[in-house]
């Protein structure tokens, strides 16, 4: 079956400007993470999902940064009056439940750059 | 806020070598040990879910060992193969207050050599 995509797979936009990051997760999945990777760094964790609702948002690195699930579903993360700082590579993942048991399926990631 | 270390950043291996990997993580508020690898240009992909002190698993060429009472665990390659390089990643999940997120470690960075 289809695994987690994500769109766009690169981003390039202006310091100040509005970003959206599409999600897509493994039909069925209940829980959807958001990572985000800098270079040389492993994945931090920025949100978590389960279903429709955010369980734990404590990553998210301050209010510029915002992601929603309406459906349960797709998740945009969404990024306002980005920074050069923010540049990196997001990672949505799904696994089946939440939980520490459950390996989580990771999509390609979007690498944003912000100028 | 957790504290996962791996060692080493990256090394390079000749084909067949057989080599391993160090993770180690806080073992209070432990729940389970994940390991990815992470080739370039694809996604990262689970290797292995471990929760249970003394636990050992193994896929093909690769396995890992788990310590919880001392917070590490070892991946070991056996007869390192070209399309072993890649990144390899572990995680551990705490079980603590609210807190129910993965954190990585920084990752080892595999190159093997034909």
């Amino acid at each position: 079956g289809a695994g987690v995509s994500q769109t766009p797979s690169n981003k390039v936009t202006e310091k100040g400007k509005y970003v959206e990051l599409r999600c897509d997760p493994i039909s069925g999945h209940t829980a959807l993470y958001w990572y985000r990777q800098s270079l040389g760094q492993g994945p931090e964790f920025l949100i978590y999902f389960q279903g429709t609702g955010a369980a734990d948002d404590s990553g998210l690195p301050n209010d510029r940064f915002f992601a929603v699930r309406p459906e349960g579903s797709v998740s945009t993360l969404k990024i306002q009056r980005t920074e050069r700082g923010d540049s990196a590579v997001y990672l949505c993942a799904s696994s089946l439940m939440a939980g520490g048991y459950n390996e989580q399926f990771f999509g390609p990631g979007t690498r944003l750059t912000v100028l | 806020i957790l504290n996962v270390e791996q060692s080493p950043q990256s090394l390079h291996v000749q084909e067949g070598d057989s080599t391993n990997f160090t993770c180690s993580f806080p073992s209070s508020n432990f729940y389970a040990l994940h390991w990815y690898r992470w080739e370039t240009a694809k996604s990262p992909e689970a290797l292995f879910v471990m929760t249970l002190n003394g636990d050992e698993k193994k896929k093909g060429r690769i396995s890992a060992t788990l310590n919880t009472k001392e917070g590490y665990s070892y991946l070991y390659i056996k007869g390192s193969q070209p399309e072993d390089s890649a990144t390899y990643l572990c995680a551990s999940y705490e079980f603590s207050g609210s807190a129910r997120q993965l954190t990585f470690g920084s990752g080892t960075q595999l190159t093997v050599l034909p």
